[in-house]
C-alpha cells in the first residue's frame, strides 16, 4: 500500500481480555518496528522484524505481549490479559531496509483504552 | 542509555514568526529524525540527518545536526498555522545497525493566526 496501515483504529477492551492490533507496512519493506505511546513514557521502542524475525524484542514490557510477522508482510501484536496500564497507541513502522539511515514511516497508529 | 531533551516542551507563536527547536543528545548520535505529530494522528517523517554538519530544508522547514554538539535544531521560518503540532526528534544512538529509535518528550507548536 502507499503507507504503513494500521488496524483497528481503536480498541476498547475489558481488563484481563486479549486483543491484538495488526500493521500492514509498506510494500517491500523488510523492516517493521513496533512502538508505543503513551502520556507517562513517550514514545517507546518494543520489537523491531528484519523479514519474519524478530531480532530485537528488548522493548516488549513483558510476557504478556508478544508479536509475529508472516510472509515478510503483515505483522501482528498480541497483549493477553490486557491491564489498565497497556492503554496507549500501538503505532507500527516500516523501512526498506533494516540498515540505519534508511527512513522510518510510521502508521496512524491503534488506539488502545483497557477499562 | 541514550536520552534526548527537546526545548522548548512548548511553543506559542504569532503566524509569520520563525522558531527553533533543539533536540540535544546525552550520548553519540549516529542519526537524527524529525517527526511531526498531529493529535490522534501518526507521525509524519520530516527530515533524517546523519552527518555532522549536515543541513538539510523542505519547503520552509530546516534541520542541522551539530554533531560534536550532539544536538540538532529544526528551524521553521515564517510560521503557518498547518505547521502547529507535536514535533518529535528521534535518533539512531544505540549503534546498531537497524533503526531503533530513541525518541525526546516531543515538542508542542501552537501558531496564532
Amino acid at each position: 500500500g502507499a503507507g504503513v496501515s494500521q488496524s483497528p483504529s481503536n480498541k476498547v477492551t475489558e481488563k484481563g481480555k486479549d486483543v491484538e492490533l495488526r500493521c500492514d507496512p509498506i510494500s517491500g519493506h523488510t523492516a517493521l518496528y513496533w512502538y508505543r505511546q503513551s502520556l507517562g513514557q513517550g514514545l517507546e521502542f518494543l520489537i523491531y522484524f528484519q523479514g519474519n524475525s524478530a531480532p530485537d524484542k528488548s522493548g516488549l514490557p513483558s510476557d504478556r505481549f508478544s508479536a509475529e510477522r508472516t510472509g515478510g508482510s503483515v505483522s501482528t501484536l498480541t497483549i493477553q490479559r490486557t491491564q489498565q496500564e497497556d492503554s496507549a497507541v500501538y503505532l507500527c513502522a516500516s523501512s526498506l531496509t533494516g540498515r540505519s539511515g534508511n527512513t522510518i514511516y510510521f502508521g496512524e497508529g491503534s488506539w488502545l483504552t483497557v477499562v | 542509555s541514550q536520552e534526548l531533551e527537546q526545548s522548548p516542551q512548548s511553543l506559542i507563536v504569532q503566524e509569520g514568526k520563525n522558531l527553533t527547536i533543539n533536540c540535544t543528545s546525552s550520548k553519540t548520535l549516529y542519526g537524527l529524525y524529525w517527526y511531526k505529530q498531529k493529535y490522534g494522528e501518526g507521525l509524519i517523517f520530516l527530515m533524517m540527518l546523519q552527518k555532522g554538519g549536515e543541513e538539510k530544508s523542505h519547503e520552509k522547514i530546516t534541520a542541522k545536526l551539530d554533531e560534536k554538539k550532539q544536538q540538532s535544531s529544526l528551524h521553521i521560518t515564517a510560521s503557518q498555522p498547518s505547521h502547529a503540532g507535536i514535533y518529535l526528534c528521534g535518533a539512531d544512538s544505540s549503534g546498531t545497525s537497524y533503526g531503533k529509535l530513541t525518541f525526546g518528550q516531543g515538542t508542542i507548536l501552537t501558531v496564532h493566526p
